[in-house]
């Protein structure tokens, strides 16, 4: 069966600091990766989603950039973190072309930027 | 700005009644989708409805779609407590790129 791990789950860091939120699935090829952000009490904005290694679409100019290394591995970074980068980020998988079919969250990783 | 847009934005009702959610969208779409999620939790699809279908039944879920009002609707019936979360609903924006858009959510409070 499928699995997608994130990690960490929480953390926090201090303005201007670096970040690399990891994201990996298991029990399936090629499929399409996601990273969504969600503020406090509201929807999923999307920030990046994947298709293949090395390609990365972006969704919302800012600060962070995504990486595909592998084709099972999605990687969100940021050279300086903002206090505007605060959330709670959610990485998701999907098959298939286009968005037809359901998309498989992760748990999620808390991010405090003080 | 948002495709979707759930409403109400939070709901509360006692456990065992009904809750109804709706969703309104946009643009034309192929599909959509509806997920939950539990407070500080991912996202755990409920449902896909695709534009040429009307109605969708799973359990003790009912989602409609109405294309030419651009609108859908989630009932939960005979509700729990466990059912206690945020509903979203999501749409494919009628391209065929690869990205879902998400709506703001609805905060459903089942009281036991």
């Amino acid at each position: 069966s499928q699995t997608i791990h994130q990690w960490p789950a929480t953390l926090v860091q201090p303005v201007g600091s670096p970040l690399s939120l990891e994201c990996t699935v298991e029990g399936t090829s090629n499929p399409n990766l996601y990273w969504y952000r969600q503020a406090a009490g509201r929807g999923l904005q999307l920030l990046f989603y994947s298709v293949g290694i090395g390609q990365i679409s972006s969704e919302v100019p800012q600060n962070l950039s995504a990486s595909r290394p592998q084709d099972r591995q999605f990687i969100l970074s940021s050279k300086k973190l903002l206090l505007s980068d605060s959330g709670f980020y959610l990485c998701a998988w999907s098959v298939g072309q286009g968005a037809y079919n359901e998309q498989f969250f992760g748990p999620g990783t808390r991010l405090t930027v003080l | 700005s948002q495709q979707g847009e759930e409403d109400p934005q939070a709901l509360s009702i006692q456990e065992g009644e009904n809750a109804t959610m709706n969703c309104s969208y946009k643009t034309s779409i192929n599909n959509l989708q509806w997920y939950r999620q539990n407070s500080g939790r991912g996202l755990v699809h409920l449902i896909l409805i695709r534009s040429n279908e009307r109605e969708k039944h799973s359990g003790r879920l009912r989602v409609t779609l109405d294309t030419s009002k651009k609108s859908s609707s989630l009932l939960i019936t005979a509700s729990r407590a466990a059912d206690t979360a945020s509903y979203f609903c999501a749409t494919d924006g009628g391209d065929s790129s690869y990205k879902l858009i998400f709506g703001s959510g609805t905060r459903l409070l089942v009281r036991p």
